[in-house]
């Protein structure tokens, strides 16, 4: 079944801490996103993609990094996480034309 | 600059009762827009969308969304409201065309359907 897949689900890690945020999709859409979201309120463009190789910075400054070296993945990276990148990180992917945005189930990220 | 308009930060209804959830936009040229939803701790969910054609589009769960383009609008409605229908809703437009295809994200509006 075509889904778009985030690990982990949750995460809580120090201070410090390099971590990296898992986004996969088996649409086989040409376009990636990374959005930040705060519970219950709007989201935020972080990082985007238009394939193999293309990585933009969003709306939002991030100190995260992506890379897209397959298709059907695009990982967020933190090298040194921070009490500040507490929040929600979603994963989304679109086809070229259609614009729909199809949404990971999120990952929700404490940093103590 | 596009930009999209969710005027109400929270909309209650009774279980049964129509329901309206407010969006307007401003966009060059001709939007496309659309309406997600998102549960607790979920990612967003598509709805629906309006890209041209009938001003009337259906969506999922039995929403519906009127795309008023003199008044730069795009409400969500339903007929009948559901407990289970209680959630965060976002409204989003983007242009039609372009390199970078920007979608823009309302702030969301919560709707509690009270039983």
């Amino acid at each position: 079944e075509a889904d778009i897949y985030q690990t982990p689900r949750y995460l809580v890690i120090g201070t410090g801490k390099k971590i990296t945020l898992e986004c996969s999709q088996t649409m086989g859409h040409d376009k990636m996103y990374w959005y930040q979201q705060d519970p219950g309120m709007e989201l935020h463009l972080i990082h985007y993609s238009y394939g193999v190789n293309s990585t933009e910075k969003g709306d939002l400054s991030s100190e995260s990094t992506v890379s897209r070296i397959r298709t059907e993945h695009f990982p967020l990276t933190l090298e040194s996480a921070r009490p500040s990148h507490t929040s929600q990180y979603l994963c989304a992917s679109s086809e070229g034309g259609a614009k729909t945005q199809y949404f990971g189930p999120g990952t929700r990220l404490l940093v103590l | 600059a596009q930009s999209v308009a969710q005027p109400e930060d929270q909309v209650n209804v009774a279980e049964g009762n129509p329901l309206t959830v407010k969006c307007t936009y401003s966009v060059s040229g001709n939007p496309y827009l659309f309406w997600y939803v998102q549960y607790p701790n979920r990612g967003l969910q598509f709805l629906l969308k309006y890209i041209t054609g009938d001003n009337l589009v259906k969506g999922s769960y039995g929403f519906e969304a009127e795309f008023n383009k003199s008044q730069t609008s795009f409400h969500l409605k339903k007929p009948s409201a559901l407990v289970s229908d209680s959630a965060l809703y976002f409204c989003a437009v983007s242009p039609p065309s372009g390199g970078y295809q920007k979608v823009t994200f309302g702030i969301g509006t919560k709707l509690q359907v009270i039983p």
